[in-house]
């Protein structure tokens, strides 16, 4: 079936760090990958997204590239701020008659100031 | 400004009480999904519905969970009888033919 596999976490970054939080999916045919944040407290809210292979989705200076060949979807950001501390979730979604959407573990980030 | 709403945000309850939470979907998004959320399971999906049509529970305890869609603006997952193993947040998602999903803000069930 359709997985969606994180590194684990926590990462522990400084202010202004580069961020790469790895993912990688196993799916049939050609899913949808999606970046969502949740905060303390909340759910979780769409970060990026990108349909097609080689597509890039970006949002507040986050970015990830759809990679087929390697079934990946890694996320980025050149400087984080201590604001940016959350659990990252790294998911899927294919169209079975419905949008059933995969969620990895989930990343935990801390950025210290 | 178009949200998920959850009720309740917070139950605290005994073991073999019966528990409803509520969840009122974005309106006019077809796909509503519950998930659980656990430090030890992370997020799990219990069950979802395309136009009120239930897609998938094959993640939900039969014995004990159910969830249905009355109307296009209520989901419910029900839990009968509760045990301390189903504590945990239960969030509601709902979403249209993109595939993103907007979240509820969870309901905390804690089963003493």
């Amino acid at each position: 079936g359709d997985s969606v596999t994180q590194m684990e976490g926590p990462v522990t970054l400084s202010e202004e760090a580069f961020l790469t939080i790895n993912c990688t999916y196993t799916a049939t045919g050609y899913p949808s990958l999606f970046w969502y944040v949740q905060y303390p407290g909340e759910g979780l809210q769409l970060l990026l997204k990108a349909t097609k292979a080689d597509d890039k989705g970006s949002n507040k200076g986050f970015e990830a590239t759809y990679r087929k060949e390697t079934t990946s979807f890694h996320l980025e950001k050149g400087s984080v701020q201590v604001s940016d501390s959350a659990v990252y979730f790294c998911a899927l979604t294919r169209n079975t008659g419905g949008f059933k959407t995969i969620f990895g573990a989930g990343t935990r980030l801390f950025v210290k100031a | 400004d178009a949200r998920v709403t959850q009720t309740p945000r917070d139950k605290v309850t005994e073991m073999g009480q019966e528990v409803t939470m509520r969840c009122q979907p974005i309106l006019g998004h077809n796909t509503v999904f519950w998930y659980r959320q656990t430090m030890m399971q992370g997020l799990e999906l219990l069950a979802y519905f395309r136009n009120r049509a239930p897609l998938d529970d094959s993640g939900m305890p039969k014995d004990r969970f159910s969830a249905e869609m009355p109307d296009a603006t209520l989901a419910t997952l029900k839990i009968q009888p509760s045990e301390p193993r189903d504590s945990a947040v239960y969030f509601c998602a709902s979403g249209g033919d993109r595939g993103e999903l907007f979240f509820g803000e969870g309901s905390r069930l804690t089963v003493l």
